[in-house]
């Protein structure tokens, strides 16, 4: 079986400063990660995700996420982080053989920026 | 080009009534996933269906169940309802061909919110 540990349930941070989500898996077997956005009454947007090739990845509104097999992590990180990326954030992992649409999703990371 | 539609968008209901959720996929996509949201338990996998079959299938009772129509809309039906079903509840399609292999981002709707009393 497979799971997915988001460490910080709220990360508070200000208007332009750099931030950093954490999400470790777990998985006996090869994985595919994920990181997606869900903004208020609203469902999910995908950010960025990794299935294979390049251990960093790029994803959309300048997030980008790295892959680490050895630590089993895939933090999610931004420059500068603007008022509009206020909202929660779940990584998600899957894997190949039980279908890369049957996701196991972390409990989710509120990002609040303040100004 | 519409996303995914959910209909309704909220939903009260009491307990042991049943209920039927709605999804209409994006426009081409053939595959549609179903997810639970709930506070305590996050985002669970419910299930998949591509061309009318369900595909995969999550760790929930027999009381859930869909199913997919030939124009690829899908419903979701819980039966003999329980007040730990109130969650949102996500429908995501995708423009892969089914198999589990496939990679194709998933598109979510915006969920209908059920309450049950």
């Amino acid at each position: 079986a497979q799971s997915v540990t988001q460490l910080d349930s709220q990360v508070p941070v200000f208007e332009e400063a750099p931030v950093e989500l954490r999400c470790n898996y777990s998985s006996s077997v090869s994985v595919y990660l994920f990181w997606y956005v869900q903004y208020p009454n609203q469902g999910l947007q995908l950010l960025l995700k990794y299935l294979s090739g390049s251990t960093l990845v790029k994803g959309i509104n300048g997030f980008e996420a790295e892959f680490n097999k050895s630590q089993t992590s895939f933090h999610l990180r931004k420059p500068s982080v603007h008022i509009s990326d206020t909202a929660e954030y779940f990584c998600a992992v899957t894997r190949g053989n039980t279908g890369r649409r049957a996701l196991t999703f972390g409990s989710g990371t509120r990002l609040q920026v303040q100004p | 080009k519409a996303g995914v539609t959910q209909t309704p968008r909220y939903l009260i209901k009491t307990r042991g009534q049943q209920v039927t959720l709605s999804c209409s996929p994006i426009s081409g996509h053939r595959s549609v996933s179903w997810y639970q949201q709930t506070p305590g338990q996050g985002l669970q996998f419910l299930f998949e269906y591509f061309s009318e079959t369900q595909r995969n299938k999550g760790n929930f009772p027999g009381r859930f169940s869909g199913r997919q129509f030939s124009n690829s809309r899908s419903e979701m039906n819980v039966s003999t309802l329980e007040l730990g079903d109130s969650a949102l509840y996500l429908c995501a399609s995708s423009s892969g061909q089914g198999l589990l292999q496939d990679d194709s981002p998933l598109h979510f709707g915006n969920g209908t919110r059920l309450t049950v009393t």
